[in-house]
């Protein structure tokens, strides 16, 4: 099964830079998803990490190191409409390869 | 656009009252999936077609039971709504075998129980 930890709630100042972190415990691994979601709509797609490394995406990266099951999205020049939770979530290397989903950490951009 | 649909996007029902969501997708993705999302918690997946197979999550209530007619439907019903059934439904949609299997979400139903 799949352990995932990220902070509940982080409040940030518009046009800055704020860093979201995410921890996982994996009993197999096969890549770490970041999704956006803004109150009561669906998840959206934001990045994709299977390797180690930073994939980066205008103003939105993401980072993997699978030695010490990390990750962070870094989200840089922020504005008010990336206030939203952003969803870790793992994929399991096993089977159909499941993917489970972080509670979210709820990020505040404030003017 | 190739997108995933959820009707009805609102749905009240009525305590023990049987509701059926749907879910239809123009991605011609090979697996389907169902899950339940209360306020502040992650999405909890309830089951998934890989094609026609039917996969359930071993913590998945009796009462909630999913069918995939065709590649591009799939439904959730819910024999007996309690209140805490009450939350979010999401559908998503994957292809696998793909290079990410980026899961795709629908906009949800969100479901009250009276």
């Amino acid at each position: 099964g799949q352990n995932i930890d990220q902070p509940t709630e982080m409040t940030a100042t518009e046009g800055a830079i704020v860093q979201i972190n995410c921890t996982y415990q994996t009993s197999g691994f096969n890549g770490l998803f970041w999704y956006q979601q803004h109150a009561g709509e669906a998840p959206t797609f934001l990045s994709y990490n299977v390797l180690d490394g930073l994939e980066e995406k205008g103003r939105f990266s993401s980072f993997l190191s699978r030695s010490k099951g990390y990750s962070y999205l870094l989200l840089k020049e922020l504005q008010m409409k990336d206030s939203a939770s952003y969803l870790c979530a793992v994929r399991d290397s096993g089977g159909y390869q499941k993917v489970t989903f972080g509670i979210g950490t709820k990020l505040q951009v404030i003017p | 656009d190739a997108m995933v649909i959820q009707n009805p996007r609102y749905q009240v029902t009525q305590f023990g009252k049987p509701v059926t969501l749907s879910c239809s997708q123009t991605l011609n993705h090979n697996v389907m999936y169902w899950y339940q999302q209360k306020s502040s918690q992650a999405p909890k997946l309830l089951f998934h077609y890989y094609d026609k197979d039917f996969n359930n999550e071993a913590d998945t209530p009796d009462n909630f039971q999913s069918r995939r007619p065709n590649t591009s439907f799939c439904f959730l019903d819910i024999r007996s709504p309690g209140l805490g059934d009450a939350a979010m439904y999401l559908c998503a949609t994957s292809s696998v075998g793909s290079a990410t299997d980026t899961q795709y979400f629908g906009p949800g139903t969100r479901l009250t129980v009276l």
